[in-house]
């Protein structure tokens, strides 16, 4: 079965300490990975896809990297503006592609 | 307009009555998705709609949910006979369809059957 976990559930950083965000993925065969971010009352809006193991993406202070059994969004410097629950996505080759499985997500707080 | 488009944003229904929730797409985009949230819960895929292709309806709970997509643009998802655990945040997005930017998504519209 076809299965993403987000760790951790949610994650407390001072501004300007750098973490990561861990999205481990169990699919038969990757289409894409996505990394979306959530605020409160809105719908997710759209951060990275990758497609391959090796590959990375940045914008601002976000790096999405991608091996073939999991994902992290590394948050470099994070300012308060950061905080939001980042949302990870997979979708599997040779389903749906209007499927995209998603994680529960990681909260993220950062406080100044 | 700018981005996809949600009607209602919130909704309170009785159990038991029907609903129907609007989404109207980014102009252009030929793929529509509609999600579920749940509280603690990760989206839930219900149905998608690409072009004029059949629509992929894999992620329907039950019989008692439907959507449709009128003239490849505005969709309608319709929850008859209500309960308390359809109770979520319908979320509806929208793609150029194939490989690329991950769809954008509305902001949703928040159900609540009392």
């Amino acid at each position: 079965e076809d299965q993403v976990t987000q760790s951790p559930e949610a994650l407390r950083l001072q501004e300007g300490e750098s973490s990561s965000l861990n999205c481990s993925y169990t699919v038969s065969g990757l289409r894409g990975l996505f990394w979306y971010r959530q605020d409160p009352g809105k719908g997710p809006e759209f951060l990275f896809t990758l497609y391959s193991a090796g590959e990375e993406k940045e914008k601002e202070r976000l790096k999405a990297t991608l091996t073939k059994k999991e994902s992290f969004l590394h948050i470099t410097a994070p300012k308060p503006e950061d905080s939001a629950t980042y949302l990870c996505a997979v979708q599997a080759r040779g389903g749906s592609q209007g499927n995209l499985i998603f994680g529960k997500g990681t909260k993220l707080s950062v406080k100044p | 307009g700018a981005g996809v488009s949600q009607s209602p944003s919130n909704k309170v229904t009785e159990k038991g009555k029907d609903v129907e929730l609007r989404c109207d797409p980014i102009s252009g985009h030929t793929a529509l998705y509609w999600y579920r949230q749940s509280l603690g819960q990760g989206l839930e895929f219900l149905i998608y709609f690409q072009g004029n292709s059949a629509p992929d309806k894999s992620g329907l709970p039950s019989d008692r949910f439907s959507a449709e997509r009128t003239g490849g643009s505005v969709s309608t998802l319709t929850i008859q006979r209500t309960q308390q655990e359809d109770s979520a945040v319908y979320l509806c997005a929208s793609s150029l369809g194939g490989q690329g930017l991950g769809p954008t998504f509305g902001s949703g519209t928040r159900l609540t059957v009392v």
